[in-house]
């Protein structure tokens, strides 16, 4: 039983265009998300945060967007670069929960130049 | 440099054949994970630590072990390792535990194992 799903396993975009990368949850006692990136051969590197107070966080190039009623975050780069092309994950939290639950299955993303 | 470092890189071995796959960290974090990624389930929780003697199964512990003995060690073991635990491992360490104070993961490189 996945509590985090990301739908999309892969997603192309042009070079300058905006990337959308959505994630899906079930549990409501999530309060806190994460997004991670992830290029070959490396580990994952912890990319930008959202905590359920607020409904969005930016950070430079990459926001993210909190739907807690429809339990969606979305993760928006913009613009998009051929760097950014990556796999990345979801991560949804109990803050203060020691026990860290399954990442989403990741979406990589391919950014065209 | 501040890392997490994961040894061996590569490690194919046989079935129920005992493996150690190591885990330090130059941080000085309390928290260590051990994670496991296989495809399409993205990347799932094996143990955790949350400080020295102080360990918890994650969400797929059987058929691991792990000690922490020092702040900076956080070995997985395989006392007898099978095909279906054939996968690509990642060690991470947190300052503290993920989600409180913007606390994320510092993730090893990985540790690809395939057991025949």
């Amino acid at each position: 039983d996945q509590q985090v799903k990301q739908n999309s396993p892969s997603l192309s975009v042009q070079e300058g265009r905006i990337s959308i990368l959505n994630c899906d949850y079930t549990n409501s006692m999530f309060d806190y998300f994460l997004w991670y990136k992830k290029y070959p051969a490396e580990g994952p590197t912890f990319l930008i945060s959202i905590s359920s107070i607020k409904d969005k966080n930016e950070d430079g190039r990459f926001t993210v967007f909190l739907n807690k009623s429809a339990k969606h975050l979305s993760l928006h780069i913009v613009p998009s670069q051929p760097g950014d092309s990556a796999v990345y994950f979801c991560a949804p939290l109990i803050r203060g929960s020691a026990r860290q639950l399954t990442f989403g299955s990741g979406t990589q993303l391919t950014v065209l130049p | 440099e501040a890392q997490v470092t994961q040894n061996p890189r590569y490690l194919i071995t046989v079935t129920g054949k005992k493996l150690t796959v190591t885990c330090s960290q130059n941080m000085n974090h309390e928290y260590m994970s051990w994670y496991r990624q296989d495809p399409g389930l993205g990347l799932r929780q094996i143990y955790y630590s949350m400080n020295v003697e102080v360990t918890d199964k994650g969400d797929v512990p059987e058929g691991y072990k792990v000690s922490r003995k020092e702040k900076r060690n956080f070995p997985l073991i395989l006392e007898s390792p099978s095909p279906n635990q054939t996968s690509l491992y990642f060690c991470a360490s947190s300052l503290g535990v993920p989600g409180v104070a913007n606390y994320g993961y510092t993730f090893g490189s990985g540790t690809r194992l395939t057991v025949v």
